[in-house]
C-alpha cells in the first residue's frame, strides 16, 4: 500500500480541455511536491506546497494543498500537447526525521493531451 | 554544468551477475539518493546519503549496496542480480538543509535482469 495515492492513473484528453489530478493520503505531510516526468528523463520539480490550504499557480497549472495537509490537487486549464507526461506527487517520508529529503512518491498520473 | 549524470543508460544482466550503476553530480550537493521506478508504483527510495562517508537504507534496500567516498559520486551496486530488480533506476541530489529545494534527478538507468 502506497502512502500517497494518485488518481486517475491514466488520463487522455483533447487539447483545450481542463483536468484535475489528485494526490491523497491518510497521513499528514509537512509539505508536498509535484514533479513532471517525460519519457527517458528523470522527474523535474514543478512546485512545492507547504501550508495547509495553499494555492500556487504556474501558468496554466494550479496546485492546491489540502487544509489538513493530507491531500493535494493539480488542475490544468486548457491543456496542451506539451503538457503530456507523467505527473508525480511526493512528500517527505514520515518515518524519517528529515527536512523533505527522503521522499515517498505516489504512483503517478500519466496524462496524454491529443492535438 | 552537467547536473546529475547516470551511467550506463541501459543494461541487460543475467540472474546472479553483479554490476555497479554510476551516479555523479557537479552541484556540490550534500544529499544523494537512489530510487527505483516500477510501473504504477512511482519511485521508491533504495538508499540515501547525507554526505561523504555516510549512507543509510531507504524503503527497499535489500539486494543493493552503496558507498559515498566523495561528495560527487554515489554508486549503486547489485551484488547478485535477480529478475525482481528489473526496473528503471534514478539517482537524485539536493542541498541537504532546505526541504523546499528541488531534488535533481538523472535521466535514469534502464536495467533488465534475465
Amino acid at each position: 500500500t502506497q502512502l500517497l495515492e494518485q488518481s486517475p492513473q491514466f488520463l487522455s484528453i483533447q487539447e483545450g480541455e481542463n483536468l484535475t489530478v489528485y494526490c491523497n493520503s491518510s497521513s499528514v505531510f509537512s509539505s508536498l511536491q509535484w514533479y513532471r516526468q517525460e519519457p527517458g528523463e528523470g522527474p523535474v520539480l514543478l512546485v512545492t506546497v507547504v501550508t495547509g490550504g495553499e494555492v500556487k499557480k504556474l501558468k496554466r497549472l494550479t496546485f492546491q494543498f489540502g487544509d489538513a495537509r493530507k491531500d493535494s490537487s493539480l488542475h490544468i486549464t486548457a491543456a496542451q500537447p506539451g503538457d503530456t507526461g507523467l505527473y508525480l506527487c511526493a512528500g517527505p517520508l514520515p518515518i524519517y526525521n528529515n527536512a523533505g529529503n527522503m521522499l515517498t512518491f505516489g504512483g503517478g498520473t500519466r496524462l496524454m493531451v491529443k492535438p | 554544468n552537467a547536473g546529475v549524470t547516470q551511467t550506463p543508460k541501459f543494461q541487460v544482466l543475467k540472474t546472479g551477475q553483479s554490476m555497479t550503476l554510476q551516479c555523479a553530480q557537479d552541484m556540490n550537493h550534500e544529499y544523494m539518493s537512489w530510487y527505483r521506478q516500477d510501473p504504477g508504483m512511482g519511485l521508491r527510495l533504495i538508499h540515501y546519503s547525507v554526505g561523504a562517508g555516510i549512507t543509510d537504507q531507504g524503503e527497499v534496500p535489500n539486494g543493493y549496496n552503496v558507498s559515498r567516498s566523495t561528495t560527487e559520486d554515489f554508486p549503486l551496486r547489485l551484488l547478485s542480480a535477480a529478475p525482481s530488480q528489473t526496473s528503471v533506476y534514478f539517482c537524485a541530489s539536493k542541498r541537504w538543509q532546505n526541504s523546499n529545494q528541488p531534488q535533481h534527478f538523472g535521466d535514469g538507468t534502464r536495467l533488465s535482469i534475465l
